[in-house]
């Protein structure tokens, strides 16, 4: 089984919509990070959250939310979408005891389309 | 000045040879550096971090790391067309945020 695991994979919706991308983890990692990806732009940082009372914005927030509900399990949400949020969305997390070494492993990516 | 900055490419070599991918970095405060794959429609899986000066090898793959020069770059020996993907470089800046090139695209041709 995978050990970052995100739902929907793929998701068409409409602009004026509210939809949640959902991110759950069994690697036991404390930090969980959403990103979005566009052609030529490569992976731009939304949200993370070292804990789960601890979660910071990106530098592409505005029209986000996030939820961490538990140390596995963090949701991204699009309160109104707009088809510019069209994208690629990866969610990460990591191990906080690792140092200089700590690396983000990525969720398969939810492929969002905003008509 | 973007903080993590990568030749887009595409960077196309023979298979057999070996593919040399770089990557500059802006803020001198950087501590690690990530090299990751990705092929179109996937998630970026980690190659190899280095957080020292110099090389690190990993099989076929060598990370070379330049501080003073702020330059990171990839090996990939023995190209094969398995590894045709876009490669990502990553800066851990100290905040433990990743910054993010925009990736080379490498295409290894039979």
């Amino acid at each position: 089984d995978a050990d970052v695991t995100q739902t929907p994979r793929n998701r068409i919706t409409k602009t004026g919509k509210r939809i949640m991308l959902e991110c759950s983890q069994t690697k036991g990692h404390d930090r969980m990070y959403w990103y979005r990806q566009d052609p030529g732009l490569g992976l731009r940082l939304i949200y993370y959250s070292f804990d789960v009372k601890d979660i910071n914005k990106g530098e592409i927030s505005d029209g986000y939310s996030v939820s961490r509900q538990a140390q596995a399990k963090f949701s991204l949400s699009l309160e109104s979408a707009i088809p510019n949020q069209t994208a690629l969305y990866f969610c990460a997390t990591s191990d906080r005891g690792r140092g200089l070494q700590e690396t983000q492993y990525f969720g398969p990516g939810t492929r969002l389309l905003v008509l | 000045q973007k903080e993590v900055e990568q030749n887009s490419g595409p960077l196309s070599v023979p298979e057999g040879a070996i593919a040399s991918l770089n990557c500059t970095y802006s803020d001198r405060g950087s501590q690690s550096f990530f090299w990751y794959r990705q092929y179109s429609g996937k998630s970026p899986e980690l190659i190899m971090f280095i957080y020292s000066n110099g090389d690190k090898e990993d099989g076929r793959f060598t990370a070379q790391l330049n501080k003073a020069s702020q330059y990171v770059s990839l090996l990939i020996r023995d190209s094969q067309p398995s590894d045709s993907a876009t490669y990502l470089c990553a800066v851990n800046t100290g905040f433990q945020k990743l910054v993010f090139g925009t990736g080379t695209r490498l295409l290894v041709s039979p």
